[in-house]
């Protein structure tokens, strides 16, 4: 693993359906972020995580819960799939207040 | 409200240079970044200002000024492989990211 690790790339789910995005990160960061990208839109946060044992809410958090057992993940779920959570989804980590952002290769979900 | 501005796409032919500007109005400010994101692919970091003023880096370029809340992304040299969306983020007082939609850059041979 190098980076953020995102799983898997690509999801076609039935409505109604649960799913969980798996998140790793193997650079110690202590902030960790789930975004929806949208065309047009931009990044819209979903849920973040300052530090493990911590989360918060972000933007547009309904429909989606998370967890942060420990540093390197960061799991987000969709207890009960919708179409309008058709998007793509990156998870991003940040070491502290500091630096930039790095974000995961995404999750291209589609939900019918 | 917190409000990201830039344009939406933008074209530019192959040598030559563009700008493309970001305007804030956010709940504080503790850093302005900006990012490059090609088709498909996940945003990745091209230049960080806090402090006013013009940071270069190589043939990319970002200003800043902070009491008119504007930057701008200059691109030099313009390359095929520069057509991205680019994307203009400024960190809050909670030091969360507010990101503009991205501003799609066509070149043209």
């Amino acid at each position: 693993i190098a980076g953020i690790t995102q799983a898997p790339t690509s999801q076609i789910l039935a409505a109604g359906r649960r799913m969980t995005l798996r998140c790793t990160q193997d650079m110690r960061h202590n902030a960790m972020y789930w975004y929806r990208q949208d065309l047009g839109l931009g990044l819209r946060l979903i849920h973040y995580s300052n530090t493990a044992g911590t989360t918060g809410k972000g933007e547009v958090p309904d429909g989606y819960s998370v967890s942060r057992a420990n540093t390197d993940d960061f799991p987000l779920t969709l207890a009960s799939a919708v179409p309008s959570q058709t998007s793509v989804y990156f998870c991003a980590s940040s070491a502290s207040d500091s630096g930039g952002y790095t974000f995961g290769s995404g999750t291209r979900l589609t939900v019918v | 409200g917190q409000n990201i501005d830039q344009p939406t796409e933008m074209t530019a032919t192959e040598g030559a240079i563009v700008q493309i500007n970001c305007t804030y109005q956010t709940s504080g400010f503790n850093g302005l970044f900006w990012y490059q994101q090609h088709a498909g692919e996940a945003p990745t970091f091209l230049s960080y200002n806090v402090l006013d003023g013009l940071e270069e880096k190589g043939r990319f370029s970002s200003f800043l000024s902070r009491s008119k809340g504007y930057s701008y992304l200059l691109l030099k040299e313009l390359q095929m492989k520069d057509s991205a969306s680019y994307l203009c983020a400024v960190r809050d007082s909670n030091y969360q990211l507010i990101w503009g939609a991205g501003t799609k850059l066509i070149i043209k041979p």
